[in-house]
């Protein structure tokens, strides 16, 4: 089976723009969660949508915002590019919402990069 | 919320000693304690968990050690492989965290 997939893989975006990033999830999983990872720190959360809905949100400003799909693919969004927005974006996938953490998987990452 | 340190930024050790990557936490709340392995380009990937009514849980040359007293945990990783070389991230979980929540993590070098 295929694992979380995630494009585009790389970006180089202006500020000010807007950015659209993609995720799969896992053939099954209904849970999809956004993590923003800046260089030499920690994925620090986003989002985690279960069901085409917003279960959390992490302490990001509303320029971020996201969505899942029937097929329970997602799309994170993020508008008015700062610089400090770049970083590698992950998108991990789980069975359930409430599931034991050891379901969550990463996929590779968007990296972002604003100029 | 949580906060989550490592004692160490970076760990370098040679090939076949053990590793020991150390955690702190501030949460009691915390259900799970996860060890994630994030390699060079590549997302987080689980190596082992370990319960928050446990104080050690033994994996495929990995060992996790829990002090809930001092809030502290402890990845040890036996007869280090280059394959080891990556960044250690610990990761509490709960049911009322509602998220994992990772610290900077570990650089682990492994040299031959």
């Amino acid at each position: 089976d295929a694992g979380v997939t995630q494009s585009p893989t790389h970006l180089i975006k202006t500020r000010g723009q807007q950015v659209t990033l993609r995720c799969s999830p896992i053939s099954g999983h209904k849970s999809v969660s956004w993590y923003q990872q800046v260089l030499g720190q920690g994925p620090q959360f986003i989002f985690q949508y279960y069901e085409k809905e917003e279960r959390g949100r992490g302490n990001f400003p509303d320029r971020f915002s996201a969505r899942q799909f029937p097929n329970y693919s997602s799309e994170l969004n993020v508008n008015a590019l700062l610089l400090g927005d770049s970083a590698l974006y992950l998108c991990a996938s789980s069975l359930s919402m409430s599931g034991g953490p050891y379901e969550q998987y990463f996929g590779p990452g968007t990296r972002l990069t604003v100029t | 919320g949580e906060s989550v340190g490592l004692h160490l930024p970076t760990l370098s050790v040679q090939e076949g000693d053990n590793s020991i990557i150390n955690c702190a936490y501030s949460n009691s709340a915390s259900d799970y304690f996860i060890w994630y392995k994030q390699e060079s380009g590549k997302g987080p990937q689980f190596i082992i968990d370990i319960r928050s009514n446990m104080d050690k849980r033994q994996g495929q040359r990995v060992t996790v050690l829990l002090n809930k007293t001092v809030k502290h945990l402890s990845l040890q990783i036996a007869a280090t492989q280059p394959g080891d070389s990556a960044v250690y991230f610990c990761a509490p979980w709960g049911s009322t965290l509602g998220r994992l929540y990772f610290g900077r993590g570990t650089q682990l070098t492994v040299w031959p």
